[in-house]
């Protein structure tokens, strides 16, 4: 079965760093390319980040580019999102996302979130 | 960025109704969209990928159809557990980009 747990989210001042893990487990880690979705409280799905499968390949949305670094360490069946210079508007649940087995694009397999507060 | 824009923002429906919601994409996406099915506090749920291919275990009362600019989700006859809040996605081009969402709501 196919698992993706999230973790590391928390209360952090505007301006502050945190690390997102998510752990897979049930499918090829390494095969697949991962991906980072965010919900604000209230609102809709916002893409975040992509990395390809072994890592040399990533893409940011304008957004969170040069603040937030996703990686993985295929070793460990692990995804992360180091996030920076925090805002009140990165303040959601973060979602971790298999890509499809086609690599076509969508997202096959969600984790459960893990939500991330910006506040003084 | 291929801007993904749904109708209608909500819905009131009964259980046994036949639900359409539209997804309409600011230039053509060749059948590249999905749809994701959202409960309150839970991630969101691949219903179809390719504008009509039915992922494995969801129900067969959940179609698509579209092309072009142009797609629509059908649930044939709403269920209980149906009541939710329904996402479509663009895979077409990078980055890929979500609808605002439709949540269906009973009447």
């Amino acid at each position: 079965e196919v698992q993706l747990v999230e973790s590391g989210g928390g209360l952090v001042q505007p301006g502050g760093s945190l690390r997102l893990s998510c752990a897979a487990s049930g499918f090829t880690f390494s095969s697949y390319a991962m991906h980072w979705v965010r919900q604000a409280p209230g609102k809709g799905l916002e893409y975040v980040s992509a990395i390809s499968s072994n890592g040399g390949s990533t893409y940011y949305a304008n957004s969170v580019k040069g603040r937030f670094t996703i990686s993985r360490d295929n070793s460990k069946n692990t995804l992360y999102l180091q996030m920076g210079s925090l805002r009140a508007e990165d303040m959601a649940v973060y979602y971790c996302a298999r890509d499809d087995e086609y690599s076509y694009g969508f997202f096959d397999y969600w984790g459960q979130g893990t939500l991330v507060t910006v506040s003084s | 960025d291929i801007q993904m824009t749904q109708s209608p923002s909500s819905l009131s429906a009964s259980v046994g109704d036949r639900v359409t919601i539209t997804c309409r994409a600011s230039q053509g996406i060749s059948n590249s969209l999905a749809w994701y099915q959202q409960k309150p506090g839970k991630a969101p749920k691949l219903l179809l990928y390719a504008a009509s291919r039915l992922e494995s275990g969801v129900p067969s009362r959940f179609s698509g159809s579209g092309s072009g600019t142009d797609y629509t989700l059908t649930i044939s006859s709403l269920q209980p557990e149906d009541f939710a809040t329904y996402y479509c996605q663009q895979y077409y081009s990078t980055p890929p980009t979500f609808g605002q969402g439709t949540k269906v709501e009973i009447k």
